[in-house]
């Protein structure tokens, strides 16, 4: 089946700790998002990749990192600098532009211990 | 900021009435998209209407665009109890390289 996986479904996160989830696709898209949902609002973006070894920053992406070393896998890292990090995180990739539809992987919630 | 703003913030109707939910957006775009969410699940997308466009159809789902107004609505005829979700519309402003999305509107269809 194609389609975009995340893991893990939850994820808890101590104080101080880096966490890393995981986004895989197996779309042959060239392009793939990180988002972030609070409860009850849209989304926002956090880093987006056009291409391999290459991603720009979104609106909130301070406190994150990522990096695209292969086309199918694009992973997140919150870092300890992400002082409010509890939200889901959902990754979602397009063809090629950052503006065509947009397909969403089934989230990670992160939960702070 | 030109995030789009959906109309109204929660729905509530009987299961085979319309539901209606709105869009507005503060600057031009290329195009615009409507996306459905079920709790806790991902986005998965509806249609898809660019700039130039004035009416979609997808099955049971239409979406009008009026750029004038700088507005979209999306319209659910007969509705279910399964299409129970938020939905959400994103906006490609062209000068911005990033869809922008909306806060979203919470339908519940009643059986």
């Amino acid at each position: 089946d194609g389609g975009i996986t995340q893991s893990p479904k939850y994820l808890f996160r101590k104080e101080g700790q880096n966490v890393t989830l995981s986004c895989e696709q197996n779309l042959n898209h060239d392009a793939m998002y990180w988002y972030r949902q609070d409860p009850g609002q849209g989304l926002r973006l956090i880093y987006y990749s056009q291409i391999v070894n290459d991603f720009q920053k979104g609106d909130i992406a301070e406190g994150y990192s990522v990096s695209r070393e292969k086309k199918e896998s694009f992973p997140l890292t919150v870092t300890s600098a992400q002082k409010n990090p509890t939200a889901f995180y959902l990754c979602a990739s397009s063809i090629f532009g950052t503006r065509e539809t947009q397909y969403f992987g089934p989230g990670t919630r992160l939960l702070v211990l | 900021s030109q995030q789009g703003e959906e109309d109204p913030q929660a729905l509530s109707i009987q299961e085979g009435e319309n539901a209606t939910m709105n869009c507005s957006y503060k600057t031009s775009i290329n195009n615009l998209q409507w996306y459905r969410q079920n709790s806790g699940r991902g986005l998965v997308h509806l249609i898809l209407i660019r700039s130039n466009e004035r009416e979609k159809h997808s099955g049971r789902l239409r979406v009008t665009l009026d750029t004038s107004k700088k507005s979209s609505s999306l319209l659910i005829t007969a509705s279910r109890a399964a299409d129970t979700a938020s939905y959400f519309c994103a906006t490609d402003h062209g000068s911005a390289r990033q869809l922008t999305f909306g806060s979203g509107t919470q339908l519940t269809v009643l059986p």
